[in-house]
């Protein structure tokens, strides 16, 4: 079946621009999961949602970022006035939500902060 | 507070030789266990995982990984590496309950010579 997709796969924005990054889980998957991945690094963690409702926000780096999935199946990740420093590949995962469920990521949005 | 080390940044080996890539994770007690493989231009794929049981796990590509809880480790190994191994290797850890954020290691790089 489909694995977990991200769209866009690029997105190059200007310093205080908004964007928003969508999701697309594998069907059936209950948890979302969104990481941030600087370059060099390990994907760091910056919420997780367990149907519709976010269960774990703790590592949204400040309230420019913010995410929904309103219906329980699609996300978006949202950064307001954006900054350099916000460049980084976010990356998306999709799990059964049972304990020790593995996660699936999809491939990834490149944002370009100029 | 709980993390994940991965002492080597970057490891050749030579085109049929054995592998070994080093984990350590910092846990009170006995996380869910992860070792995820990233392609450039690819989203990470799960190799191969531990919760419970026999230490010894056996994962996709030949890869294998044991769970040594003397010394807080899982280290990743191949008996033969082919060039397509080239990449880079993440270890993660989790917490013991559902749902759960993945903490990742920063990752090694692994090159394969010829």
């Amino acid at each position: 079946g489909a694995g977990v997709s991200q769209t866009p796969s690029n997105k190059v924005t200007e310093k205080g621009k908004y964007v928003e990054l969508r999701c697309d889980p594998i069907s059936g998957h209950t948890a979302l999961y969104w990481y941030r991945q600087s370059l060099g690094q390990g994907p760091e963690f910056l919420i997780y949602f367990q149907g519709t409702g976010a269960a774990d926000d703790s590592g949204l780096p400040n309230d420019r970022f913010f995410a929904v999935r309103p219906e329980g199946s699609v996300s978006t990740l949202k950064i307001q006035r954006t900054e350099r420093g916000d460049s980084a590949v976010y990356l998306c995962a999709s799990s059964s939500g049972l304990a020790g469920g593995s996660q699936y990521f999809g491939p990834g949005t490149r944002l370009t902060v100029l | 507070a709980q993390s994940v080390t991965q002492p080597d940044i970057h490891i050749t080996v030579s085109e049929g030789a054995s592998l070994e890539l080093r984990c350590n994770y910092s846990y009170g007690a006995t996380p869910y266990l992860f070792w995820y493989v990233q392609s450039p231009g690819q989203g990470l794929q799960l190799l191969l995982k531990y919760f419970s049981g026999d230490t010894l796990v056996q994962g996709i590509k030949g890869f294998e990984a044991e769970f040594k809880r003397s010394q807080s480790s899982f280290n990743l190994r191949k008996p033969s590496v082919h060039w397509s191994d080239a990449a880079e290797y993440f270890c993660a850890v989790a917490f013991n309950q559902a749902g759960t954020a993945l903490i990742f290691g920063k990752g090694t790089t692994l090159s394969v010579s010829s």
